[in-house]
């Protein structure tokens, strides 16, 4: 069993809609939280960076997480063409330099 | 500022040749890292080196040597190449390990091993 289990989509939503992919994940050590965006033939740029529990926002992205479940969410409001992507999410356990990612949810906004 | 650049883009190696991938960054971060990124599998880590002068063995080292040449550059190497090595390479840093370890990407290599 995969430490971070990702839904590798397609997800298909029109533009404007509330966007929601998740990760959930194994091992109880991981403390910080990450969502990278992935354009096709591109590196990962990082999004949203948390330690611990709880939500942060940045615009149209929020970025949740719940340690009692082993479960992260990246919610993006308001969604754009520009949002087609794919999204991987990655943690890392304190004192650890390596992170662990998911496979990655591939977007589609469709205009 | 480039961030972390990669040479080559691409790449056509047949079973057996040797070649060396090369990676820089200019943001003067100590940390840096090589991964692997395959259908369904996500990045996978390779190796990293924590500082100048140190390496590390990752997920998945087998078939690759890495040398850390001064603190920009970090190269990957693969001494005999083989078909299940195919796949896009990246190249990350960071400042440090500790809170703030965020990882910047450079735009890959896509090796294709015949």
């Amino acid at each position: 069993q995969k430490e971070v289990e990702q839904d590798p989509g397609p997800l298909s939503v029109p533009e404007g809609a509330i966007v929601s992919l998740n990760c959930t994940y194994s091992n109880s050590a991981f403390q910080y939280f990450m969502w990278y965006r992935q354009y096709s033939r591109k590196g990962p740029e990082l999004l949203m960076y948390t330690y611990s529990s709880g939500n942060k926002e940045d615009g149209r992205f929020t970025a949740q997480v719940d340690k009692s479940s082993k479960y992260i969410s990246l919610f993006i409001r308001d969604s754009q063409p520009s949002d087609s992507a794919t999204y991987l999410c990655a943690m890392r356990g304190t004192g650890r330099r390596a992170l662990t990612f998911g496979s990655g949810t591939r977007l589609q906004v469709q205009p | 500022n480039a961030g972390v650049t990669q040479t080559p883009k691409f790449q056509v190696l047949k079973t057996g040749q040797s070649m060396t991938l090369q990676c820089a960054q200019d943001m003067n971060h100590n940390s840096m890292y090589w991964y692997r990124q395959d259908p369904g599998m996500g990045l996978r880590l390779i190796y990293y080196s924590a500082s100048e002068g140190t390496t590390d063995k990752g997920e998945v080292p087998n078939g690759y040597n890495v040398s850390r040449l001064n603190k920009r550059e970090f190269s990957l190497r693969l001494e005999s190449a083989a078909p299940s090595q195919t796949s896009v390479y990246f190249c990350a840093s960071s400042r440090s390990s500790g809170e703030n370890n965020e990882q910047f990407f450079g735009p890959g290599t896509r090796l294709t091993v015949l």
